[in-house]
């Protein structure tokens, strides 16, 4: 089944704990992309990555970091996580950008205390 | 510089009667439009997608939105709700082959349908 799979599922941690949210998909797509999802601003952009080795800054950088060494794997790295990153967080893929569909995972409600 | 505005954050319709979510847009290019729906917990899933062909686009689930170049409008329809489509939705505007950054979401609009 063609998915989009992030891990975990829910995460509560404390301000300056790195944490890593995983996504991996088995698409063999080669955009990927983090959102975060907040209550009415609707989702935006983290990061994305065209293809293996090549990211690039979204609309809302600030305090995340991502890495593409495989081209299924796309994980969200928090290395200080603060409060104001308290959120829902989706992963999504598509076959090769943002004109076509994109998929998503189930997303990661991440609290951050 | 693009942006989408969808006008209601909430919409309360009755099942068995139509559906109109609104969505404005702007975009100093041909843009490529999205509509997403969320259902809860989980992931957001594509109902459809329109990119210059035809202007009235069909989607799954019964939906289809209409797109206005002269009104600058996306609007979101279906002819009878069902329960099932209580959920939250999204307009998307991106670039028509534009850069990959460029993905614009709306603030989402919750749908109710009250039995």
């Amino acid at each position: 089944e063609a998915q989009v799979t992030q891990n975990p599922r829910y995460l509560i941690t404390v301000t300056g704990k790195k944490l890593t949210v995983t996504c991996s998909q088995n698409m063999n797509h080669e955009y990927m992309s983090w959102y975060r999802q907040d209550p009415g601003l609707g989702l935006r952009q983290i990061y994305y990555s065209m293809n293996v080795e090549v990211t690039d800054k979204g609309d809302v950088p600030e305090g995340y970091k991502v890495s593409r060494k495989e081209k299924r794997n796309f994980p969200l790295i928090l290395e200080s996580p603060s409060p104001n990153q308290t959120s829902l967080y989706f992963c999504a893929s598509s076959h090769q950008g943002t004109n076509e569909k994109l998929f998503f995972g189930s997303g990661t409600q991440l609290s951050v205390l | 510089a693009q942006s989408v505005t969808q006008l209601d954050s909430h919409v309360s319709v009755s099942e068995g009667t139509p559906v109109l979510l609104r969505c404005n847009y702007s975009s100093s290019y041909s843009p490529s439009l999205f509509w997403y729906v969320q259902h809860p917990n989980k992931g957001l899933q594509l109902l459809l997608k329109y990119t210059s062909a035809a202007t009235l686009v069909k989607g799954i689930n019964g939906f289809e939105a209409e797109f206005k170049k002269s009104e600058t409008s996306f609007h979101l329809t279906k002819p009878s709700a069902h329960m099932s489509d209580a959920a939250e939705y999204f307009c998307v505007v991106t670039l028509m082959g534009g850069s990959a950054r460029q993905l614009t979401f709306g603030s989402g609009t919750q749908l109710t349908v009250l039995p």
